[in-house]
């Protein structure tokens, strides 16, 4: 079945520092989505991504779609603690309705 | 947007026993799904909530183990039948109109 992988599973920043996780995909992908999971909450979708190189930016938050639709990134600038939590990528393969497969997700924590 | 609630938001249950869980959504909604998270884990579909029709079940999880019902378009149950302790997790519901899915704050079931 459809697998998608993160890296790094965890990730340690001093605030002001910059951040990235990447998501792997072992099929092309129609779109991929990312949501941000705060401590103790839950799921928030922050953008979709759908076309072959696609660039978002949210803010300090950067997101790109690879241009074999099979991977995605997300970057974030200059990081502050409000940004901590799980960032889950979510892909979702082409043909019709196709259900959306969850990343392994990268747990980012922010040091004051 | 939509916004999902859950109930209960946690238990304790014995093993054996079983446990329905409610989903509510505020508006009208296409798809509705529920998931399963281990803390710290990343999110497993279980089934995709029909209306008016049986579930769709992911490999591994099966009708008799996690019945669902969505009898309209904004409110769906799950029941954890039979429960033993590796039923202990946190359980999603979502939901999605468009591309997006929104999630409902989540149950937390623990098993002993």
């Amino acid at each position: 079945g459809q697998q998608v992988m993160q890296i790094p599973q965890y990730q340690h920043v001093q605030e002001g520092e910059d951040f990235t996780t990447y998501c792997n995909s072992s099929t092309t992908l129609s779109n991929i989505q990312w949501y941000k999971q705060r401590p103790g909450g839950h799921p928030v979708f922050l953008i979709q991504l759908v076309k072959s190189g696609e660039v978002k930016k949210q803010k300090r938050l950067t997101f790109q779609f690879g241009e074999a639709k099979k991977n995605s990134s997300l970057h974030i600038t200059a990081t502050q603690t409000t940004d901590v939590g799980t960032y889950f990528c979510a892909g979702q393969k082409s043909g019709g309705y196709q259900k959306v497969t969850f990343g392994t997700g990268t747990k980012l924590q922010v040091i004051p | 947007s939509a916004v999902i609630s859950q109930k209960p938001s946690r238990d304790i249950c014995q093993r054996g026993t079983s446990l329905t869980i409610q989903c509510q959504v505020d508006s009208q909604v296409t798809m509705m799904f529920w998931y399963r998270q281990q803390p710290g884990q990343s999110l497993t579909l279980i089934a995709t909530a029909n209306q008016g029709s049986e579930a769709t079940y992911e490999s591994g999880f099966v009708i008799d183990k996690f019945p669902i019902s969505r009898p309209n378009l904004t409110f769906s149950t799950l029941t954890v039948s039979n429960m033993s302790p590796e039923d202990s997790s946190i359980y999603l519901c979502s939901a999605s109109g468009g591309y997006e899915q929104y999630f409902g704050p989540g149950t937390r079931l623990t098993v002993t």
